[in-house]
This record gives C-alpha cells, structure tokens and sequence, in this order.
C-alpha cells in the first residue's frame, strides 16, 4: 500500500520541511492533498512519470518531487502556522482524476 | 472555480435507518465520481465511486445515484450500522476537488 513518513512533526514558522510518500506498487501518479481539522482534501498538486500534472490554489512555497522508484517528496518553505494539517499523499495507476486515490495515512505537520 | 458542495456536513440516524448525503458539482467535464470513508485518525478510503455513463451503482447497503444534467450525485446507505459512522467526502475528480465531508453518527 501506500506509506508516508514522518507520522508526525512538529516545526517553527519560517522553518523548511520536507515530507516523503511511498506508492503502492505499480502506479505512475502521485497526488498531495493538504487537510486541515474538519475539512475535506485540499488538491496540492499532482505528478505523473516524474512531471508536475495539474496544480490547485497553493503558493509556489509548495513544491514537490516524484522519483523512478514510485516514491515522491513534498517540500514547503517558509512554513506559516496555517500550514498546520494533515498531509496525504494519494496514488493511482492512472493521471489526472478518473481513477481511485490509494491514501497513505498522512502526516501529521504542527506548526509553531 | 470548480467547487463541490456537500450537505449535510453532519448527520444522526438511528441503527437500521437510511443516510442520504447529497453533492453538487459546477464542472460539467467531471465524469468520475467517487465516495471516500474517512474514521477518526485513519486515511481516507474508497467506498463506491460511479462514472458518468451510469446512473446508478448498487454494492450490498451502499448505492450511488448520478444526475449528471443536474449536476448532483448522492450517496445512500441503507441499513446502517454503528460501523458505519465516519466522515464521508465526495469528489467530482477531474480537478480532484473533494466535498467539505459529512460526518455520519449512528446511534445503536
């Protein structure tokens, strides 16, 4: 299945943080949502064979990278206290929205 | 913007009673329509999804129901069960937008 890590952490505003996804065996695409308390996914941007495929309304700050070995990073910089949430990555065997998300439990971001 | 919107955000039956969340979506070259579970502190997870080419999609106590003139989909839970309380998030996926999500309590 899916695998994100950390599970959780906790930074300083200002601070940079990278967060890693492992997919599931076998699909190209990764997706990153943001997920704040009580809220639905937020599309962060999604990746397919290593390319940007499709952004949502989030600054440049996020940013994010896809390697051969289906694992997938998402960096932000100059992290703000209302970056604080849920982060999940999603894969899926196909590009852009028409297939099922695999979630991987998230990552819990705290910041301070 | 494409948006989706999802009522009822929260939502109370009795054991055995029917749950009924509603969607509506404003991009009309969305055609793929799923439905994810999410229990406390666990990951979002697919419970029934529908394509446009179907009005509806029957599995055991969930079926979804599609209007793609209207431009609303349904989920509907019959039979429910304490285990069935969660959130539930819908998305009309071809801008991977998600619903704001109903959280369903099922009372024994």
């Amino acid at each position: 299945g899916v695998t994100q890590s950390p599970t959780h952490l906790i930074k300083t505003r200002g601070q940079q943080v990278t967060l890693r996804c492992s997919s599931q065996s076998g699909h190209n695409t990764v997706s990153w949502y943001q997920q704040a308390l009580g809220q639905g996914p937020q599309f962060i941007f999604q990746y397919y064979r290593e390319e940007e495929n499709g952004r949502g309304n989030f600054p440049p700050r996020f940013s994010g990278l896809q390697f051969p070995n289906d694992s997938s990073e998402l960096n932000v910089n100059a992290l703000e206290l209302d970056d604080s949430a849920l982060y999940l990555c999603a894969s899926s065997p196909t590009a852009g929205g028409q297939d099922t998300q695999y979630f991987g439990p998230g990552t819990r971001l705290t910041v301070l | 913007g494409e948006n989706v919107e999802q009522h009822p955000s929260t939502l109370s039956v009795q054991e055995g009673d029917s749950a009924v969340i509603k969607c509506t979506y404003s991009d009309s070259a969305s055609n793929y329509f799923p439905w994810y579970k999410q229990e406390l502190g666990k990951r979002p997870q697919l419970i029934i999804d529908i394509r446009s080419n179907v009005g509806e999609k029957k599995d055991q106590r969930i079926a979804v129901t599609l209007n793609k003139t209207a431009k609303h989909f349904s989920l509907h839970i019959t039979e429910t069960q304490p285990e069935d309380s969660a959130v539930y998030f819908c998305a009309a996926t071809d801008k991977l937008i998600f619903g704001t999500g109903t959280r369903l309590q099922v009372f024994p």
